[in-house]
């Protein structure tokens, strides 16, 4: 079965600093995507970055990368030089392929960023 | 604003009650999901569609639950009989792509007393 886990319910961080919020997956299937989005208390979830399970590089999206590690089967995200409206709930999601496309989603982390 | 869109926003019930919410997706997003996200946790698949055609409902869609997306464009999902355990947001995403980023609504929050 397809299981995303998120062990950090919340992080805090200093503005301006970096940090790493935990994504560990499981899937036996070898094509599958990975993804974070962002739900600020709006409720809409904004996505941020994507990496394909064939990918040799790390993806990056401005300030956000990702920390992928097939083998240990994680995929964290990094945030550099934290800004206060990275405060939000960050959900690392799955998709496997053949499978509708549908995401599977982790419980979240709760970012509160102190300036 | 062309994102996908969903009404209401919010929606206070009493139990036992009949409640239905709207999705407006992306022009020409072929895909359309919905997701079920209770306080604290992530988003959970509900069911999504190819144009109007219903591909697939998970086991949390119980016999209460009806979505419908008629001409391939917005969507429905009906909530009969509802009952507290029901009270969630509601979100609705939409795609191009069977492996395109999925766009995301803000969602209709749904309380029942």
């Amino acid at each position: 079965a397809q299981k995303i886990t998120q062990t950090q319910p919340g992080m805090f961080v200093q503005e301006k600093e970096a940090v790493t919020l935990d994504c560990t997956y499981d899937t036996s299937d070898p094509s599958y995507g990975l993804f974070w989005y962002k739900q600020p208390s709006s409720g809409e979830m904004i996505f941020l970055i994507y990496q394909g399970s064939y990918d040799q590089q790390n993806a990056t999206e401005g300030r956000y990368s990702l920390n992928f590690q097939k083998a240990r089967k994680s995929a964290n995200l990094v945030i550099s030089a934290s800004q206060l409206g990275d405060s939000a709930m960050y959900f690392c999601a799955m998709r496997v392929a053949n499978q509708g496309g549908k995401l599977i989603f982790g419980q979240g982390t709760e970012l509160s960023v102190k300036p | 604003d062309t994102g996908v869109s969903q009404d209401p926003r919010h929606k206070i019930t009493k139990r036992g009650q009949n409640v239905t919410f709207r999705c407006d997706p992306i022009s020409e997003h072929n895909r359309l999901y919905w997701y079920r996200q209770t306080l604290g946790q992530g988003p959970e698949f509900l069911t999504y569609f190819q144009n109007e055609a219903q591909l697939e409902k998970s086991r949390l869609l119980s016999d209460r639950f009806s979505a419908e997306r008629p001409k391939g464009s917005f969507s429905t999902l009906e909530i009969q009989r509802t009952e507290q355990g029901d009270s969630a947001m509601y979100l609705c995403a939409s795609t191009p792509l069977a492996d395109g980023e999925l766009f995301f609504g803000e969602g209709s929050r749904l309380t029942v007393l």
